[in-house]
């Protein structure tokens, strides 16, 4: 079946450690996003891409990296994770640069 | 820049009662207009939008949403509500990239 599907839907892990967020989308989109939720704030852009190794910055890109080697893979890493990363992360794909029309489930991260 | 106001971070309503979630928006420039629905532990799914023509869009699930571009508005309504519509409600406007609001939780009730 179509769709994407976000890799660990939880994770714990301490400051200071890289941890990588998995995203794959089977859709063949151009277009790929990573959200941050976070309570009252609703969801902020943290990067997104066009194409494979076509990626640019969203609105609050510091402490997270993102590649896109393949269409339909787009792994967020936090090179050295902060409590202030705790949040709900959430991937999604689409056709139109500023329109994600899928999101998958999310990961919950906890950073202690 | 672009800001949405989602005034009601909470909505309770009785089963088959209408209901209407508000949303705001700021913009020096012509934007898109969206909303989306969050159900529990699931990511957001897109209800309706609007990017041009007709004021009035017609979404999934019997919801549908009018712009007010002098009122700078884009409520949600939906004439009778079911219990399966309990989930957050996100608001989004545009154009390069969205920027969303911070939610309106709708909880019916029987």
């Amino acid at each position: 079946d179509a769709g994407i599907t976000q890799s660990p839907r939880y994770k714990i892990t301490e400051t200071g450690r890289q941890v990588t967020l998995m995203c794959h989308q089977t859709w063949s989109h151009s277009y790929m996003f990573w959200y941050r939720q976070d309570l009252g704030h609703g969801l902020r852009l943290i990067y997104y891409s066009a194409a494979a190794d076509i990626t640019d910055k969203g609105e609050v890109p510091d402490g997270y990296v993102v590649s896109r080697s393949k269409t339909e893979n787009f792994p967020l890493t936090l090179e050295s994770a902060t409590r202030s990363q705790t949040s709900v992360y959430f991937c999604a794909s689409g056709t139109v640069s500023n329109q994600p029309q899928h999101f998958g489930d999310g990961t919950r991260l906890s950073i202690l | 820049a672009q800001s949405v106001t989602q005034l009601d971070s909470q909505v309770p309503v009785f089963e088959e009662a209408p209901v209407e979630l508000r949303c705001n928006y700021s913009s020096s420039v012509s934007v898109y207009l969206f909303w989306y629905v969050q159900y529990p532990n699931q990511g957001l799914q897109l209800l309706l939008k609007y990017l041009s023509g007709s004021t009035l869009v017609k979404g999934i699930n019997g919801f549908e949403a009018e712009f007010n571009k002098s009122q700078t508005s884009f409520h949600l309504r939906k004439p009778s509500v079911h219990i399966s519509d309990t989930a957050e409600y996100f608001c989004a406007v545009g154009f390069q990239k969205l920027v969303f609001g911070t939610g309106t939780r709708l909880l019916v009730s029987p």
